[in-house]
């Protein structure tokens, strides 16, 4: 099994471009996040999907939009990229249970914009 | 204030000391508690949980967590090399609810 995949690895752009981040899981799991690395801020939610078809705003939505047309698939679009967007993106797969929710992160996306 | 508070560090050690990493939090509705370790470029991988107080041991790990002082440690034995790393504490009310991370403790152990 691969775990969580993230595309691209690495991505350089501009000031208003846009861009998506692919994540794919092959652990058949409810839930997807994306989440956003920045140094001294921890991790921090950006949007989250606890269904195919379904999504919901976290912590820090705006600039972002994301779309999870297949249970496996959860995409992060970047309308007009800012520099304050440039960070390290983690996606994220659990199957929550009432024992617990670990989640499980891909490699990240290091993002930068000039 | 933020909800979830912990030492950023950088923590140096020598190989085998013992090591005391620390969370404090502010929502007495938490009731899972977390430990992730994130390598260098890496994405974070789960290394302790524990459900409600107690403490919860994984060979060299020891995960404590003390609810009436809103307050989770994480002790490693006989520090490696291998353990050097940025540590985040996490937490949630529920299992089906959003994970708050802490900032992430960064950890050296010297050889």
């Amino acid at each position: 099994n691969a775990g969580v995949t993230q595309t691209p690895k690495f991505r350089v752009l501009k000031t208003g471009q846009s861009m998506t981040l692919l994540c794919a899981q092959d652990m058949n799991h409810e839930y997807m996040y994306w989440y956003r690395q920045d140094p001294g801020m921890g991790l921090r939610l950006i949007h989250y999907s606890v269904g195919e078809g379904t999504t919901a705003k976290g912590e820090v939505p705006d600039g972002y939009n994301v779309s999870r047309l297949k249970k496996q698939n959860f995409l992060l679009g970047l309308e007009s990229a800012a520099p304050s967007q440039t960070s390290v993106y983690f996606c994220a797969s659990s199957q929550p249970r009432t024992s617990g929710n670990e989640q499980f992160f891909g490699p990240g996306t290091r993002l930068t914009v000039l | 204030q933020k909800e979830v508070e912990q030492d950023p560090g950088p923590l140096s050690v020598p190989e085998g000391a013992i090591v005391s990493l620390n969370c404090t939090y502010s929502n007495s509705a938490f009731q899972y508690f977390m430990w992730y370790r994130q390598y260098s470029r890496k994405g974070p991988e789960l290394l302790m949980y524990t459900y409600s107080s107690g403490n919860k041991e994984d060979g060299r790990f020891t995960a404590q967590v003390d609810k009436s002082s809103k307050y989770i440690s994480l002790f490693i034995r006989d520090s490696q090399p291998s353990d050097s790393a940025t540590y985040l504490c996490a937490m949630m009310e529920t299992s089906y609810d959003k994970v708050i991370f802490g900032p992430g403790t960064s950890l050296s152990v010297i050889p």
